[in-house]
């Protein structure tokens, strides 16, 4: 019963340093997106991915890459991290991607110094 | 540009009443209207899920309504608990893409 796992849990970074956030999968689910929450703002969609090799933006994707190889794992990568980049982020998926219910992580804690 | 708010962004009330949450959104053009509830510290779980044909969905104490045409959802929530007591968020997704957007939520506090 592990749905969608992210890890880490906290992670703390300096500035200009780079990570990769880890999400994967247990559901065979096609859709996968990555989402950050800021308080006030609610959650904004970052990447998503419709499949294996395929990937499109969302709202806020600058400074922030991704790449989907198999259907279990969507990793999140942050190449040179900014105290903006400081938030809570959140992976999410589903079957197809339309008109389903989205089942989430429980979130990354990221603070940028 | 969807754009979808919460108002309240938070309520407080007695253990028992009846409530109603409500969520707009600027574009009616979607495929669903999706309820959430977020628990402190915790990632979100779904509670409802209205497609665009639809207009309400159930489950237990929870009741959601969709008005397309007003561009609006309301979430109703019978005989309110303490348990009740979370973040409650509303997203919608728009037809011609994969992209859901959420409102900011509203914060419910149910006392005892």
């Amino acid at each position: 019963n592990a749905g969608v796992t992210q890890t880490p849990k906290f992670q703390v970074l300096k500035t200009g340093q780079s990570m990769t956030l880890q999400c994967a999968q247990d559901m065979n689910h096609e859709y996968m997106s990555w989402y950050r929450q800021d308080p006030g703002m609610g959650l904004r969609l970052i990447h998503y991915s419709v499949g294996a090799g395929i990937t499109d933006q969302g709202e806020v994707p600058n400074g922030y890459n991704v790449s989907r190889s198999t259907t279990e794992d969507f990793p999140l990568r942050l190449l040179s991290a900014a105290p903006s980049q400081t938030s809570v982020y959140f992976c999410a998926s589903s079957y197809r991607g339309l008109d389903e219910k989205l089942f989430f992580g429980s979130g990354t804690q990221l603070s940028v110094l | 540009k969807q754009e979808v708010t919460q108002i309240p962004a938070a309520l407080s009330v007695p253990e028992g009443e009846n409530l109603v949450l409500n969520c707009s959104f600027t574009d009616s053009a979607i495929y669903n209207l999706q309820w959430f509830r977020q628990d402190p510290g915790k990632g979100l779980t779904s509670l409802l899920l209205i497609q665009s044909s639809q207009r309400e969905q159930t489950s237990g104490r929870l009741n959601a309504s969709l008005d397309k045409s007003s561009g609006r959802s309301t979430l109703y929530i019978a005989a309110s608990q303490p348990g009740d007591s979370a973040t409650y968020l509303c997203a919608a997704q728009n037809t011609g893409g994969f992209k859901t957007i959420f409102g900011a939520g509203t914060r419910l506090f149910v006392k005892a």
